[in-house]
Protein backbone atom coordinates (compact mmCIF):
# COMPACT_ATOMS: atom_id res chain seq x y z
CA UNK A 1 0.00 0.00 0.00
CA UNK A 2 1.21 3.38 -0.95
CA UNK A 3 2.05 5.64 1.94
CA UNK A 4 3.47 9.28 2.81
CA UNK A 5 4.40 9.90 6.37
CA UNK A 6 4.88 13.28 7.97
CA UNK A 7 5.65 14.10 11.21
CA UNK A 8 2.78 15.93 12.47
CA UNK A 9 4.28 18.50 14.49
CA UNK A 10 3.41 21.25 16.00
CA UNK A 11 6.70 22.36 14.42
CA UNK A 12 7.62 25.64 16.40
CA UNK A 13 9.29 27.82 15.03
CA UNK A 14 10.55 31.88 15.61
CA UNK A 15 9.92 34.39 13.09
CA UNK A 16 12.11 35.01 10.80
CA UNK A 17 13.79 31.57 11.44
CA UNK A 18 14.06 28.75 8.43
CA UNK A 19 11.36 25.75 9.27
CA UNK A 20 12.03 22.68 7.68
CA UNK A 21 9.35 20.16 6.86
CA UNK A 22 10.07 16.50 6.12
CA UNK A 23 8.29 13.56 4.18
CA UNK A 24 9.00 9.56 3.20
CA UNK A 25 7.29 7.64 0.65
CA UNK A 26 6.96 3.82 0.27
CA UNK A 27 6.24 3.58 -3.49
CA UNK A 28 8.94 3.87 -5.08
CA UNK A 29 7.71 4.18 -8.44
CA UNK A 30 6.23 7.01 -7.24
CA UNK A 31 7.47 10.16 -9.65
CA UNK A 32 5.54 13.40 -8.84
CA UNK A 33 5.80 14.96 -5.38
CA UNK A 34 3.62 18.06 -3.93
CA UNK A 35 3.27 20.55 -0.72
CA UNK A 36 0.37 22.07 -0.45
CA UNK A 37 -0.79 24.44 2.35
CA UNK A 38 -3.93 24.36 4.66
CA UNK A 39 -5.08 27.02 6.46
CA UNK A 40 -7.21 25.98 9.54
CA UNK A 41 -10.80 25.64 7.81
CA UNK A 42 -9.41 26.19 4.19
CA UNK A 43 -8.70 23.52 1.85
CA UNK A 44 -5.22 22.77 0.63
CA UNK A 45 -3.29 25.01 -1.58
CA UNK A 46 -0.54 24.20 -3.90
CA UNK A 47 2.80 25.50 -2.96
CA UNK A 48 5.79 23.80 -4.56
CA UNK A 49 6.03 21.04 -7.11
CA UNK A 50 8.93 18.41 -7.86
CA UNK A 51 10.18 15.92 -10.27
CA UNK A 52 13.31 15.75 -10.00
CA UNK A 53 16.36 14.82 -7.64
CA UNK A 54 17.90 17.82 -5.92
CA UNK A 55 16.46 21.44 -4.95
CA UNK A 56 13.61 23.79 -6.46
CA UNK A 57 13.72 26.92 -5.37
CA UNK A 58 10.10 29.42 -5.73
CA UNK A 59 10.68 32.64 -3.60
CA UNK A 60 11.41 31.51 -0.15
CA UNK A 61 10.40 27.92 -0.36
CA UNK A 62 12.86 25.24 -1.54
CA UNK A 63 11.43 21.74 -2.14
CA UNK A 64 14.58 18.76 -2.13
CA UNK A 65 13.56 15.49 -3.78
CA UNK A 66 15.92 12.66 -2.75
CA UNK A 67 14.42 9.37 -4.63
CA UNK A 68 17.36 7.11 -3.39
CA UNK A 69 16.22 7.66 0.08
CA UNK A 70 12.96 7.96 -0.79
CA UNK A 71 12.37 11.69 0.93
CA UNK A 72 11.29 15.29 0.33
CA UNK A 73 11.40 18.18 2.00
CA UNK A 74 10.05 21.93 1.92
CA UNK A 75 12.41 24.61 3.20
CA UNK A 76 10.90 27.75 4.36
CA UNK A 77 13.27 30.73 4.72
CA UNK A 78 12.35 33.73 6.69
CA UNK A 79 9.07 32.05 8.39
CA UNK A 80 6.16 34.46 8.85
CA UNK A 81 3.44 34.19 11.07
CA UNK A 82 1.15 34.14 7.81
CA UNK A 83 3.52 30.39 7.24
CA UNK A 84 1.47 29.37 10.50
CA UNK A 85 -0.50 25.95 9.08
CA UNK A 86 -0.94 22.72 8.10
CA UNK A 87 1.47 21.30 5.42
CA UNK A 88 0.79 18.10 3.36
CA UNK A 89 3.40 16.29 1.45
CA UNK A 90 1.32 14.32 -1.72
CA UNK A 91 2.86 11.88 -4.35
CA UNK A 92 1.30 10.31 -7.55
CA UNK A 93 2.96 7.62 -9.37
CA UNK A 94 4.10 7.59 -13.31
CA UNK A 95 0.96 7.96 -15.26
CA UNK A 96 -0.93 8.20 -12.74
CA UNK A 97 -3.07 11.71 -11.75
CA UNK A 98 -3.93 10.16 -8.06
CA UNK A 99 -2.50 11.86 -5.05
CA UNK A 100 -1.54 9.96 -2.23
CA UNK A 101 -1.18 12.44 0.74
CA UNK A 102 0.23 12.22 3.99
CA UNK A 103 -1.33 13.37 7.17
CA UNK A 104 0.35 16.84 7.17
CA UNK A 105 2.67 18.65 9.69
CA UNK A 106 1.27 21.84 11.69
CA UNK A 107 3.44 24.39 11.67
CA UNK A 108 3.22 27.77 13.84
CA UNK A 109 5.75 30.46 13.37
CA UNK A 110 5.93 32.24 16.90
CA UNK A 111 6.24 36.02 16.48
CA UNK B 1 -5.40 28.07 -12.29
CA UNK B 2 -8.97 27.38 -13.07
CA UNK B 3 -11.58 28.83 -10.40
CA UNK B 4 -13.47 25.97 -8.59
CA UNK B 5 -16.77 26.72 -6.73
CA UNK B 6 -18.23 24.18 -4.88
CA UNK B 7 -22.48 23.98 -3.30
CA UNK B 8 -23.52 24.34 -0.74
CA UNK B 9 -19.98 25.42 1.13
CA UNK B 10 -21.47 23.75 4.36
CA UNK B 11 -24.77 21.50 6.11
CA UNK B 12 -25.94 19.90 8.66
CA UNK B 13 -28.39 17.05 7.87
CA UNK B 14 -29.98 13.90 9.85
CA UNK B 15 -29.02 10.57 9.64
CA UNK B 16 -30.32 8.56 7.06
CA UNK B 17 -30.95 11.46 4.16
CA UNK B 18 -28.62 12.51 1.28
CA UNK B 19 -26.96 15.35 0.16
CA UNK B 20 -25.94 16.57 -3.06
CA UNK B 21 -22.48 18.34 -3.61
CA UNK B 22 -21.75 20.12 -6.92
CA UNK B 23 -18.29 21.31 -7.98
CA UNK B 24 -18.42 23.96 -10.72
CA UNK B 25 -14.81 24.90 -12.74
CA UNK B 26 -14.62 28.27 -14.83
CA UNK B 27 -12.80 26.36 -17.80
CA UNK B 28 -13.15 22.99 -19.57
CA UNK B 29 -11.01 20.41 -17.75
CA UNK B 30 -10.51 16.66 -18.08
CA UNK B 31 -9.49 15.32 -15.11
CA UNK B 32 -11.72 15.78 -11.72
CA UNK B 33 -11.36 14.12 -8.57
CA UNK B 34 -13.47 14.02 -5.12
CA UNK B 35 -11.55 13.58 -1.76
CA UNK B 36 -12.52 13.05 1.28
CA UNK B 37 -10.88 14.91 4.65
CA UNK B 38 -12.29 13.46 7.98
CA UNK B 39 -11.59 15.75 10.94
CA UNK B 40 -7.98 15.55 12.08
CA UNK B 41 -7.27 13.83 8.97
CA UNK B 42 -5.42 14.26 5.33
CA UNK B 43 -7.63 13.59 2.25
CA UNK B 44 -8.49 10.41 0.59
CA UNK B 45 -9.40 10.14 -2.53
CA UNK B 46 -13.61 8.49 -3.24
CA UNK B 47 -13.07 8.82 -6.72
CA UNK B 48 -12.16 10.36 -10.54
CA UNK B 49 -15.01 11.79 -11.80
CA UNK B 50 -14.96 10.85 -15.58
CA UNK B 51 -17.21 12.68 -18.08
CA UNK B 52 -19.44 10.46 -19.98
CA UNK B 53 -18.81 7.28 -18.22
CA UNK B 54 -19.23 5.95 -14.45
CA UNK B 55 -16.83 7.32 -12.10
CA UNK B 56 -13.69 5.27 -11.14
CA UNK B 57 -14.12 4.66 -7.33
CA UNK B 58 -11.07 3.64 -4.69
CA UNK B 59 -10.82 1.01 -2.74
CA UNK B 60 -13.41 1.84 0.13
CA UNK B 61 -15.62 3.76 -1.62
CA UNK B 62 -18.39 2.21 -3.99
CA UNK B 63 -21.44 3.71 -6.05
CA UNK B 64 -23.84 3.34 -3.89
CA UNK B 65 -22.84 5.38 -1.10
CA UNK B 66 -21.28 7.89 -3.19
CA UNK B 67 -22.88 8.21 -6.90
CA UNK B 68 -21.03 10.71 -8.76
CA UNK B 69 -22.30 12.60 -11.90
CA UNK B 70 -20.20 14.49 -14.38
CA UNK B 71 -22.28 15.63 -17.52
CA UNK B 72 -19.49 17.81 -18.87
CA UNK B 73 -15.99 19.08 -18.70
CA UNK B 74 -16.57 21.78 -15.99
CA UNK B 75 -19.47 20.25 -13.54
CA UNK B 76 -19.61 17.18 -11.70
CA UNK B 77 -21.85 16.27 -8.75
CA UNK B 78 -21.34 13.53 -5.34
CA UNK B 79 -23.81 12.39 -3.32
CA UNK B 80 -23.38 11.46 0.38
CA UNK B 81 -26.23 8.87 0.53
CA UNK B 82 -28.15 7.14 3.35
CA UNK B 83 -25.41 9.36 6.18
CA UNK B 84 -24.51 8.43 9.20
CA UNK B 85 -22.38 10.54 11.73
CA UNK B 86 -19.59 8.89 10.24
CA UNK B 87 -19.58 10.95 7.15
CA UNK B 88 -19.26 14.02 8.73
CA UNK B 89 -15.92 15.45 6.64
CA UNK B 90 -15.10 17.74 4.74
CA UNK B 91 -15.36 16.79 0.95
CA UNK B 92 -13.11 18.32 -1.67
CA UNK B 93 -13.52 18.46 -5.59
CA UNK B 94 -9.64 19.01 -7.46
CA UNK B 95 -8.91 19.48 -11.12
CA UNK B 96 -5.92 18.80 -12.78
CA UNK B 97 -4.28 21.85 -13.69
CA UNK B 98 -2.77 23.02 -17.62
CA UNK B 99 -0.24 20.33 -18.51
CA UNK B 100 -2.16 17.64 -16.30
CA UNK B 101 0.74 17.69 -13.57
CA UNK B 102 -0.99 19.46 -10.85
CA UNK B 103 -4.28 19.21 -9.20
CA UNK B 104 -5.87 22.59 -7.57
CA UNK B 105 -8.36 22.24 -4.79
CA UNK B 106 -12.22 23.90 -4.66
CA UNK B 107 -13.37 25.49 -1.08
CA UNK B 108 -14.59 22.27 0.43
CA UNK B 109 -18.05 21.18 1.47
CA UNK B 110 -18.39 20.58 5.22
CA UNK B 111 -20.97 18.31 5.93
CA UNK B 112 -22.28 17.83 9.94
CA UNK B 113 -24.30 14.70 9.92
CA UNK B 114 -26.29 14.21 13.52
Amino acid sequence: QKEVEQNSGPLSVPEGAIASLNCTYSDRGSQSFFWYRQYSGKSPELIMSIYSNGDKEDGRFTAQLNKASQYVSLLIRDSQPSDSATYLCASSGAGSYQLTFGKGTKLSVIP
Amino acid sequence: SAVISQKPSRDICQRGTSLTIQCQVDSQVTMMFWYRQQPGQSLTLIATANQGSEATYESGFVIDKFPISRPNLTFSTLTVSNMSPEDSSIYLCSVMGPGAETQYFGPGTRLLVL
